[in-house]
């Protein structure tokens, strides 16, 4: 699975849109991009997933470029509760679960 | 809906002992895996299996071990604990199959499993 490089840290005002970005340089054919969170020492939760088109549900939107080099998760209004560390992962569909997690951005919503 | 569970959620050991942390799921799923989550970083995976009586190692395999007998259960065990085996032990669940239709290839975790080796 490709490498991906997230900054380590992001702060938000609430009610603001977070805007979290993912470097995916070495990214393949058929490799997803996944977005999951940890709150406070959680079992990590899904947010989105997309492969080349823009996604939206009611978490979030996933921004991936044309090149899908690079993907930016959008909460739209961010709320206290969104606070949390946030994973961008690639895998293929032979990967199946093995799912290899970096060190995350640590999203803060100031109120 | 029960989802993935993990017993026990918290666990003291001494050096040596043996344990054995449980993950039961109810989503019929057919792919099961452990992480272990050390203080400011992200998950590594130990072990994982693709199904009942199938089972591979991970990024860090060493001093557990694994067994799947039933889709629904996926124990792992500690031989002979260490103090660097002090973590946050978590188990997920997914069905094998990646996208496309309802099913979005998500992993599912449990609560976790707090374990410190004195």
């Amino acid at each position: 699975d490709a490498k991906t490089t997230q900054p380590p840290s992001m702060d938000c005002a609430e009610g603001r849109a977070a805007n979290l970005p993912c470097n995916h340089s070495t990214i393949s054919g058929n490799e997803y991009v996944y977005w999951y969170r940890q709150i406070h020492s959680q079992g990590p939760q899904y947010i989105i997933h997309g492969l080349k088109n823009n996604e939206t549900n009611e978490m979030a939107s996933l921004i991936i470029t044309e090149d899908r080099k690079s993907s930016t998760l959008i909460l739209p209004h961010a709320t206290l509760r969104d606070t949390a560390v946030y994973y961008c992962i690639v895998r293929d569909r032979t990967s199946g679960s093995r799912l290899t997690f970096g060190e995350g951005t640590q999203l803060t919503v100031n109120p | 809906n029960a989802g993935v569970t993990q017993t026990p959620k918290f666990q003291v050991l001494k050096t040596g002992q043996s344990m054995t942390l449980q993950c039961a799921q109810d989503m019929n799923h057919e792919y099961m895996s452990w992480y272990r989550q050390d203080p400011g970083m992200g998950l590594r995976l130990i072990h994982y299996s693709v199904g009942a009586g199938i089972t591979d190692q991970g990024e860090v395999p060493n001093g557990y071990n694994v067994s799947r007998s039933t889709t629904e259960d996926f124990p792992l065990r500690l031989l002979s604990a260490a103090p660097s085996q002090t973590s946050v032990y978590f188990c997920a669940s997914s069905n094998l199959r990646l996208a496309g239709g309802p099913n979005t290839g998500e992993l599912f975790f449990g609560e976790g499993s707090r374990l410190t080796v004195l």
